[in-house]
């Protein structure tokens, strides 16, 4: 069975510009979680979504949004980048919502704002 | 607000020593705490615990949860050089996906 996939898996951007990167979860999983990965801040939740709806969001500035799919893929949007932006994005899926669900990262996607 | 502390940040054993990382966390309505290991790339999953005292085990690797003192630990038993990496640990709330991580241990083993 394929892991989770993200694209692409690395994007250097300018600040200003936007970015939009994608996930596609493990083939039936139906939930899935973004998570910002920094050396200052460490791993930082910004949302979730299961069944195409966001189920619950970061504190993070309304420049980062995201979107689910009827087929579970995911995209999550950064607007107006800053230098600060620059991070790695892990993309996570689990089955559902249940306890037991585990969940399994994605190799990430390394943006950097210059 | 939810919070994940692990300890020790660093460690470093030569190789067949054994390891003991701790986790403690006080999460909202807890019902899950997860085990990741990465190294330079994205975390890999160990370990999901949901109840106290049952003891997870895989190869040299096996970790435990205490709900009523709200920690957790792995150990890992004759580490090797491949061991080394960051350890994640991650407590999760109920009826959420959302994973609230530590800082991470970084292990380091020497040959």
């Amino acid at each position: 069975k394929a892991g989770v996939t993200q694209t692409p898996r690395y994007l250097i951007k300018t600040r200003g510009q936007q970015v939009t990167l994608s996930c596609s979860p493990i083939s039936g999983h139906r939930s899935v979680s973004w998570y910002q990965q920094t050396p200052g801040q460490g791993l930082q939740f910004l949302f979730e979504y299961f069944s195409e709806t966001q189920r619950n969001k970061g504190n993070f500035p309304g420049r980062f949004s995201g979107r689910q799919f009827s087929n579970s893929r995911s995209e999550m949007n950064v607007s107006t980048l800053e230098l600060g932006d620059s991070a790695l994005y892990l993309c996570a899926s689990s089955l559902g919502l249940a306890a037991d669900n585990e969940q399994f990262f994605g190799p990430g996607t390394r943006l950097t704002v210059l | 607000e939810d919070k994940v502390v692990q300890s020790p940040l660093s460690l470093v054993v030569h190789e067949g020593d054994t390891v003991t990382l701790n986790c403690s966390y006080e999460v909202t309505n807890f019902r899950s705490l997860l085990w990741y290991k990465q190294e330079k790339k994205a975390p890999t999953f160990l370990f999901m615990l949901t109840s106290s005292g049952i003891e997870k085990k895989s190869g040299r690797l096996s970790s435990i949860l205490d709900k009523k003192e709200l920690f957790s630990i792995l150990n890992i038993t004759a580490t090797q050089t491949g061991d080394s990496a960051v350890y994640l640990c991650a407590a999760q709330g109920e009826g959420a996906q959302k994973l609230v991580f530590g800082q991470g241990t970084r292990l380091t083993i020497n040959p």
